[in-house]
């Protein structure tokens, strides 16, 4: 099964921030991963899909990069309504494992 | 717009069966497959299994065992069995979509989730 790894596991930043999360694949994936947002309480909700392309209706203000074994999302300034956990998800095969995700907190 | 509905009972008992329903509303039922994702209390995100519109499945071999996913497409239903269920099966459940395309698959839509407790 491929595992997948995130870094950091939480991280404090501020309104207007540039953050990037990683993610790691312990085999290459290609390009099948995929980044979700995640507020308490509620279901996750997709960001990016295919590691770079940008579900509809999500800001534009996130982008996903990379491909093989290792991936980032971008958040270029960050807004109030992106404190959240994310978690990045592969989908080169089953099972579809998810890291553990990172927690974005408030400064 | 694709909406999922779910439910199934939020207690259960050691050793009992764990059975949740999804009904999907809106979009075109062939155009998908159809997941379960579980998430303990803190923590992160486990892929349960998937089923495609034609039935067949696949399954987290940590769960596979005890799991089942059917589909019931003349109600745009699809289900999750979970057998002897222990404390550790305790989780929020979500249903989801799953989008297959030829660039990896994603889940663009989500229930709203099932707490489900196990205890005696």
């Amino acid at each position: 099964d491929i595992q997948m790894t995130q870094s950091p596991s939480s991280l404090s930043a501020s309104v207007g921030d540039r953050v990037t999360i990683t993610c790691r694949a312990s085999q290459t994936i290609n390009s099948y991963l995929n980044w979700y947002q995640q507020k308490p309480g509620k279901a996750p909700e997709l960001l990016i899909y295919a590691a770079s392309s940008l579900q509809s209706g999500v800001p534009s203000r996130f982008s996903g990069s990379g491909s093989g074994t290792d991936f980032t999302l971008t958040i270029s300034s960050l807004q109030p309504e992106d404190f959240a956990t994310y978690f990045c998800q592969q989908s080169y095969s089953t099972p579809r494992a998810f890291g553990q995700g990172t927690k974005l907190e408030i400064k | 717009q694709v909406q999922l509905q779910q439910w199934g009972a939020g207690l259960l008992k050691p050793s009992e069966t764990l059975s949740l329903t999804c009904a999907v509303y809106g979009g075109s039922f062939s155009d998908y497959y159809w997941s379960w994702v579980r998430q303990p209390p803190g923590k992160g995100l486990e892929w349960i299994g998937e089923i495609t519109h034609g039935g067949s499945t696949n399954y987290n071999p940590s769960l596979k065992s005890r799991v089942t996913i059917s589909i019931l497409t003349s109600k745009n239903q699809f289900s999750l069995n979970l057998n002897s269920v222990t404390a550790a099966d305790t989780a929020v459940y979500y249903c989801a979509t799953v989008r297959p395309t030829t660039r990896g698959d994603y889940h663009d839509y989500w229930g709203q989730g099932s707490l489900v407790t196990v205890s005696s």
